[in-house]
């Protein structure tokens, strides 16, 4: 099985601009969550999908939006974009019935 | 709200020996507990998940313990390898499926 497929790997963007992420879970994977980590706040959840619905939500302002599609593939949008979102953004799939993510190699996104 | 503590940012070890890492949280009492591998540029993996009834975990030469009275869990990697230099996250759940929190992980290098 492929695993998790982020793209793109890397991006540099501008203060004000927007950026899409893209994230392709493992096939049969339902469930897709988007993390964000950077070095002084660790690991912190965004928001899960399942069957195009967003379940969960962390606490990020509104600039940060995702979705699903029917193939369970998910993209996940930062509008008006600032220095402090420079990050590595980690989509993550879980199977149906489990616990456990499976995390793809992430979208490592600089903003000047 | 919740706070997940892991007792120090870096651990140097010698090859051989047992790393012992803790993964201390407040204010909350999750079903399980889970421990990923973060290695540098790549996203986490999975390694142990331990539940709330369960008192031990081993998988191969790592051990998890979780003590729901003391709210701690403690990670053992026994005959360290210096392939075993990584970053370790412990993971808790937040009471919704697919939704953890994460401490700020532990970096432990393994000196042959």
């Amino acid at each position: 099985k492929a695993g998790v497929t982020q793209t793109p790997r890397y991006l540099i963007k501008t203060r004000g601009q927007q950026v899409t992420l893209s994230c392709s879970p493992i096939s049969g994977h339902r469930s897709v969550s988007w993390y964000q980590q950077t070095p002084g706040q660790g690991l912190q959840f965004l928001f899960e999908y399942f069957s195009e619905t967003q379940r969960n939500k962390g606490n990020f302002p509104g600039r940060f939006s995702g979705r699903q599609f029917s193939n369970s593939r998910s993209e996940m949008n930062v509008s008006t974009l600032e220095l402090g979102d420079s990050a590595l953004y980690l989509c993550a799939s879980t199977e149906a019935g489990a616990n456990v993510l499976t995390f793809g190699a992430g979208s490592r996104l600089t903003v000047l | 709200s919740q706070k997940i503590e892991q007792n120090s940012e870096a651990l140097n070890i010698q090859e051989g020996k047992t790393a012992t890492l803790t993964c201390n949280y407040t204010n909350y009492s999750p079903a399980y507990l889970q421990w990923y591998r973060q290695d540098p540029g790549r996203g986490p993996v999975f390694l142990l998940l331990i539940r709330e009834n369960e008192k031990e975990k081993r998988k191969e030469r790592l051990k998890v313990t979780f003590d729901t009275t003391l709210k701690q869990s403690l990670f053992h990697i026994t005959a360290s390898q210096p392939a075993d230099s990584a970053t370790y996250l412990c993971a808790l759940d937040m009471g919704g499926d697919y939704k953890l929190s994460f401490g700020a992980g532990t970096t432990v290098t393994v000196r042959a």
